[in-house]
């Protein structure tokens, strides 16, 4: 069975502070990846994806992730962080076979201080 | 073109009652999935339907059901209501190609049991 696991479950950092966000999955076949974000009051909307190709996939607002396949591994980047990136991220799998059955982490809880 | 539509948006039930909710996906879009959002949990996987058809579940016990109708529009239920089901009731529209499995979110739907 699918699962996914978030390193951090509240990170909390300065404007400017580079951020790193762990994701780690479990699943052995092949995969598509995302990342997922919900601002306050918000609905969950895509950050980024990982579908195939280059391992290095950049998204909305500055964000980047990479998958590593040998550590099952697809860890959320930003260099610089900013006040309104205040938010949960969640990180999913979604395996491509059978449907599309999407499993999420626990969520990350970012609180950005101005 | 519209968002997903999730009703009601908030409601209010007893034990031992029963709820039904409501999704609208992206118009073309014919695949839902259904999560349950609660602190701490993250989204846990409820059900996922395509054409009418549920093609993946969840972990969850049989008072949780769901169905999808002819024009892809889906309703969850959940009988004999316990303090615990309290949540925040989502449904996501599935891309089905493009993006495969990409995932578009409603509001929710956010349910409180006295």
């Amino acid at each position: 069975a699918q699962s996914v696991s978030q390193h951090n479950h509240h990170v909390i950092l300065s404007e400017a502070a580079s951020l790193e966000l762990g994701c780690n999955y479990s699943y052995g076949g092949t995969v598509n990846l995302f990342w997922y974000v919900q601002y306050p009051g918000q609905h969950l909307q895509l950050l980024l994806k990982y579908f195939s190709g280059d391992p290095l996939v950049k998204g909305i607002k500055g964000f980047e992730a990479e998958f590593i396949k040998s550590k099952f591994s697809f860890n959320l980047r930003k260099p610089s962080v900013q006040w309104s990136d205040t938010a949960e991220y969640f990180c999913a799998v979604n395996a491509r076979t059978g449907g599309f059955k999407t499993i999420f982490g626990a969520g990350t809880r970012l609180f950005v201080k101005a | 073109k519209a968002g997903v539509t999730q009703t009601p948006r908030y409601l209010i039930k007893t034990r031992g009652q029963q709820v039904t909710l409501s999704c609208s996906p992206i118009s073309g879009h014919r695949s839902v999935s259904w999560y349950q959002q609660t602190p701490g949990q993250g989204l846990q996987f409820l059900f996922e339907y395509f054409s009418e058809t549920q093609r993946n579940k969840g972990n969850f016990p049989g008072r949780f059901s769901g169905r999808q109708f002819s024009n892809s529009r889906s309703e969850m239920n959940v009988s004999t209501l316990e303090l615990g089901d309290s949540a925040l009731y989502l449904c996501a529209s599935i891309r089905t190609s493009g993006s495969p499995g990409e995932l578009f979110f409603g509001e929710g739907s956010r349910l409180t049991v006295l």
